[in-house]
């Protein structure tokens, strides 16, 4: 079964730090690639997602994603956080052709203003 | 923007019961999940229905887990005798036939088995 691994489980950094957190996963073939944010007391929405093309992807609020498919890797960044930033961020991986997500524990971070 | 709402926001129950969870999905959707979180653990995939059929269960998915498609809007997960160990925060999703790899998620429903 295909799992996904997230580190650094608790980031707390001030406004206007750069964010950077990763996610691997262990699935060798074609795969979707997610990132999902849960604000506090919200539904998990999504942030980004990569199928196919430019490996670079840009998602709402000013994050991006890379997938480095030689690292089975999808790192989420944010140049410059805000305090709205805080919450809790999930990497999420569904083979191709399937719909089954496997997620990471999630990161959770806490912007301090 | 259309969510996925999903009632009740918590659910308190006594070993043993019975419970529903219902979920009322996007309605132009036709792809269902359910995934639940145990405290302090990843989100895990139960199952997934289209057609009112499953497509794809998990293992955790046995038989004391039920889906069922009762109307037009709703989906609700059963859990016919609840554990202790069932004690977890239920996530329903959606996703539409354009784009069936982006699901929608509702807030959830935390279980609380006593």
């Amino acid at each position: 079964a295909q799992s996904v691994s997230q580190h650094n489980h608790h980031v707390i950094l001030s406004e206007a730090a750069s964010l950077e957190l990763g996610c691997n996963y262990s699935y060798g073939g074609t795969v979707n690639l997610f990132w999902y944010v849960q604000y506090p007391g919200q539904h998990l929405q999504l942030l980004l997602k990569y199928f196919s093309g430019d490996p670079l992807v840009k998602g709402i609020k000013g994050f991006e994603a890379e997938f480095i498919k030689s690292k089975f890797s999808f790192n989420l960044r944010k140049p410059s956080v805000q305090w709205s930033d805080t919450a809790e961020y999930f990497c999420a991986v569904s083979r191709y052709g399937n719909n089954r997500l496997a997620f990471g524990k999630g990161n959770q971070v806490v912007v301090i203003p | 923007e259309p969510e996925v709402t999903q009632t009740p926001s918590h659910q308190v129950t006594q070993m043993g019961q019975e419970v529903i969870l219902r979920c009322v999905p996007i309605s132009n959707h036709l792809y269902f999940y359910w995934y639940r979180q145990i405290l302090g653990q990843k989100v895990e995939f139960l199952v997934s229905f289209y057609n009112n059929e499953i497509s794809e269960k998990s293992e955790i998915f046995d038989d004391q887990f039920s889906v069922e498609r009762p109307d037009g809007s709703n989906f609700t997960l059963k859990i016919r005798s609840t554990k202790l160990e069932d004690s977890a925060m239920y996530f329903c999703a959606s996703s539409w036939l354009g784009e069936i790899n982006i699901q929608y998620f509702g807030a959830g429903t935390r279980l609380s088995v006593l």
